[in-house]
């Protein structure tokens, strides 16, 4: 099993662009989240799923949207990159609920 | 106001030396996870506690779970250079069981 895994690593985007970064999952996990990590500010829960079809808001949505057409993929798109977006960006997975989550490798995310 | 606040924030120690972190809040938990995050990684689950004055143990680390299920308590016994990291808290929280809400952790170094 790969677990979790999430594209790009690294990613250095400008004010105003548009991206998705991707998240994966091989283990059949109904749950699925993302989170961001600032320096001083912890993990923060953007928005997350509890299965095809079904996303909802968590901590800090705004300025991000998902979709889950898949049990195995959660995509993260950033309509328009903000500075306030730099950040490491989490994906994690989990059975049924939040609890006891796995987590991919991250993406290093810079917004100039 | 922070859910959870984990101390101390920083801990620098040498190999060999015992340390105790600590997680608390104002607020009682069904349950709460301690995580171990290495630099650039994602965070790795290290343990579930469920009833208040619960003690498990994993190897050389010693969780505990206050009686009154409002903190935690991780104890290290004679630390190494690869227990250094970044150790998270984690509770559900809003009444959900799918928001997940971490501490700000405590940054381990651990020197040869």
């Amino acid at each position: 099993n790969a677990g979790v895994t999430q594209t790009p690593k690294f990613q250095v985007l400008k004010t105003g662009q548009s991206m998705t970064l991707q998240c994966a999952q091989d283990m059949n996990h109904e749950y699925m989240s993302w989170y961001r990590q600032d320096p001083g500010m912890g993990l923060r829960l953007i928005h997350y799923s509890v299965g095809a079809g079904i996303t909802d808001q968590g901590e800090v949505p705004n300025g991000y949207n998902v979709s889950r057409s898949t049990t195995e993929d959660f995509p993260l798109r950033l309509l328009s990159a903000a500075p306030s977006q730099t950040s490491v960006y989490f994906c994690a997975s989990s059975y049924s609920t939040a609890y006891e989550q796995y987590f991919g490798p991250g993406t290093r995310l810079t917004v100039t | 106001t922070q859910l959870l606040e984990q101390s101390p924030q920083f801990l620098s120690i040498q190999e060999g030396e015992n340390l105790t972190v600590y997680c608390n809040s104002s607020s009682v938990f069904s349950s709460l996870q301690w995580y171990r995050q290495e630099p650039g990684e994602g965070p790795v689950l290290l343990v579930t506690v469920v009833t208040g004055g619960e003690v498990k143990k994993l190897k050389r680390l010693t969780f505990q779970f206050g009686d009154a299920r409002k903190d935690s308590s991780l104890h290290i016994t004679a630390a190494q250079p690869g227990d250094t990291g970044l150790y998270l808290c984690a509770v559900l929280s809003g009444g959900s069981n799918y928001k997940l809400t971490f501490g700000k952790g405590t940054l381990l170094t651990v020197n040869p």
